[in-house]
C-alpha cells in the first residue's frame, strides 16, 4: 500500500531555512499523482502548503509562495519542501500528502518542526 | 481562494445516536468530471487526519459504513448514523478543486 513518511530537522532558527523530505513507497513518484504539504500549527486548524507533480510543476498557497520551493527527486522517489525565512508562525507538524483525481489520498504521520533560537 | 465554513464548532454525541457536521464552500465544488472535489477527515487526539469521505461522498477504504457525505449546491454534510467512543476527534472538510486547496475550521465531537 501507499505509504509517505516525512523526515528533516526538529529544530530550526528563526531566518533559516526550513527543509523536509517526504520518502514515498507503494507507488512510483513518476505516477499520474499530485504530491503535496499541509501543515498544522500546535493546537490548530490545518493549512495547505502547496504540491508538485512528477513533471515538476507545482502550485503553492500565495501565503507562503515567496518563502517556498518545493522539489521533486523521481530517482530516490521522495519529493522536498524547503521553506526561507521562517519564524516562530511555521512552527507546526507538517504532513505529506498524495492525492490523484479519482482515488482516496494518502497522507504521512507528519513531523513536527519547531523554529526556535 | 475558496473559503470553507463548518459548523459546529464543537458536538456533544450520545454513542448510539446520529450526528451531522455541516460545511459550505463559497464556491461550486463541482468539477467538470461530474465529482465533487470535498473530502471529509477525522483527527483523532495525537494522530494524523485519516480521510473518511473523498469525491464528496465517496467512503475511504476501511471507513465503517456509518460515516456518509452528501451534497446539496455548495453545502455538504457529514452524517454518522450511530456514534461510537472511537469517532472522538476533531473533524475537518477540505476542498480538493482549486488551489490553494482550504480546510474548515474543524468540528471536535465529544462523548457527551
Amino acid at each position: 500500500q501507499v505509504q509517505l513518511r516525512e523526515s528533516g530537522p526538529r529544530l530550526v532558527k528563526p531566518s533559516g531555512t526550513l527543509s523536509l523530505t517526504c520518502v514515498v513507497s507503494g507507488v512510483s513518484i513518476s505516477s499520474s499523482n499530485w504530491w503535496s504539504w499541509v501543515r498544522q500549527p500546535p493546537g490548530q486548524g490545518l493549512e495547505w502548503i502547496g504540491e508538485i507533480y512528477h513533471s515538476g510543476t507545482t502550485n503553492y498557497n500565495p501565503s507562503l509562495k515567496s518563502r517556498l520551493t518545493m522539489s521533486i527527486d523521481n530517482s530516490k522517489n521522495q519529493f522536498s519542501l524547503r521553506l526561507t525565512s521562517v519564524t516562530a508562525a511555521d512552527t507546526a507538524l507538517y504532513y505529506c500528502t498524495r492525492r490523484d483525481y479519482y482515488t482516496s489520498p494518502n497522507w504521512g504521520q507528519g513531523t513536527l518542526v519547531i523554529v526556535s533560537s | 481562494e475558496i473559503v470553507m465554513t463548518q459548523s459546529p464548532l464543537s458536538l456533544p454525541v450520545t454513542p448510539g445516536e446520529a450526528a451531522s457536521i455541516s460545511c459550505r464552500s463559497s464556491e461550486s465544488l463541482l468539477h467538470s468530471n461530474g465529482y465533487n472535489y470535498l473530502e471529509w477527515y477525522l483527527q483523532k487526539p495525537g494522530q494524523s487526519p485519516q480521510v473518511l469521505i473523498y469525491l464528496g461522498s465517496t467512503r475511504a477504504s476501511g471507513v465503517p459504513d456509518r460515516f456518509s457525505g452528501s451534497t446539496s449546491g455548495t453545502d455538504f454534510t457529514l452524517k454518522i448514523s450511530r456514534v461510537e467512543a472511537e469517532d472522538v476527534g476533531v473533524y475537518y472538510c477540505m476542498q480538493a478543486l482549486q488551489t490553494p486547496f482550504t480546510f474548515g475550521g474543524g468540528t471536535k465531537v465529544e462523548i457527551k
